[in-house]
């Protein structure tokens, strides 16, 4: 089956020890978005890749960085993790919203707990 | 600012009868809508769209109202089911762009 897989589904870190979240797809889709959800609150978007482009949201702190080396794969760093770092991280697909594919597919995401 | 507002974090409803979940959204310049379905322990799943030139999109037992008006959407559920129990997100999204915009989710309880 087609589908989003993020690994690991948890991650346990110390504070200040960079970790890497991983993310990949078997959907040939174009675009991929990193998303952090804090209880309670909306997925908020992180950044995301339209192919090789690059998009970052302007509030996002410089500590998250991102790599996607080729169409299945894309990676979240966090480079000094703090407290306030944890949470659960999301990984999502869409096909070229340009082209009406608006929908987002979601991975299980990976839960970041920060010690 | 929240540009997606769903006010009611949680909501009960009997087995068998009608889940009515709201949304707001304050920009008018949405043009695209849709909810997802979240589980525990997994991501959000998408489950109904509506397009804003649209003011009803049925999917089986799932109808989505628009009133543009009001900038105000709905999602029903008839009728409900035990396993519809989960969080729904509301999301919005304008002009074909990349990017789609998140409230914060109903948690929705069925009841036996």
């Amino acid at each position: 089956d087609a589908m989003v897989i993020q690994n690991p589904r948890y991650q346990v870190t110390q504070f200040g020890k960079p970790v890497t979240l991983s993310c990949s797809q078997t959907l040939n889709h174009n675009v991929m978005y990193w998303y952090q959800q804090k209880s309670s609150q909306a997925p908020k978007l992180l950044f995301h890749y339209y192919d090789k482009d690059f998009n970052n949201e302007a509030d996002t702190p410089d500590n998250f960085q991102s790599r996607r080396p080729n169409t299945s794969f894309c990676f979240l760093d966090i480079r000094s993790p703090g407290l306030g770092d944890a949470a659960m991280y999301l990984c999502a697909t869409s096909r070229d919203p340009t082209k009406g594919g608006w929908e987002q597919f979601f991975g299980p995401g990976t839960r970041l707990t920060v010690l | 600012d929240q540009q997606v507002k769903q006010n009611s974090p949680s909501l009960s409803v009997q087995e068998g009868r009608i889940s009515i979940l709201n949304c707001d959204y304050t920009n008018s310049m949405f043009d695209y809508f849709l909810w997802y379905k979240k589980y525990p322990a997994e991501g959000p799943t998408f489950l109904i769209s509506i397009s804003s030139i649209k003011d009803k999109n049925e999917d089986g037992r799932f109808t989505v109202f628009l009133n543009k008006s009001a900038k105000h959407l709905s999602l029903h559920i008839v009728p409900s089911q035990p396993g519809d129990s989960a969080v729904y997100f509301c999301a919005a999204n304008m002009n074909r762009d990349d990017k789609i915009i998140f409230g914060k989710g109903t948690r929705l309880h069925i009841l036996p």
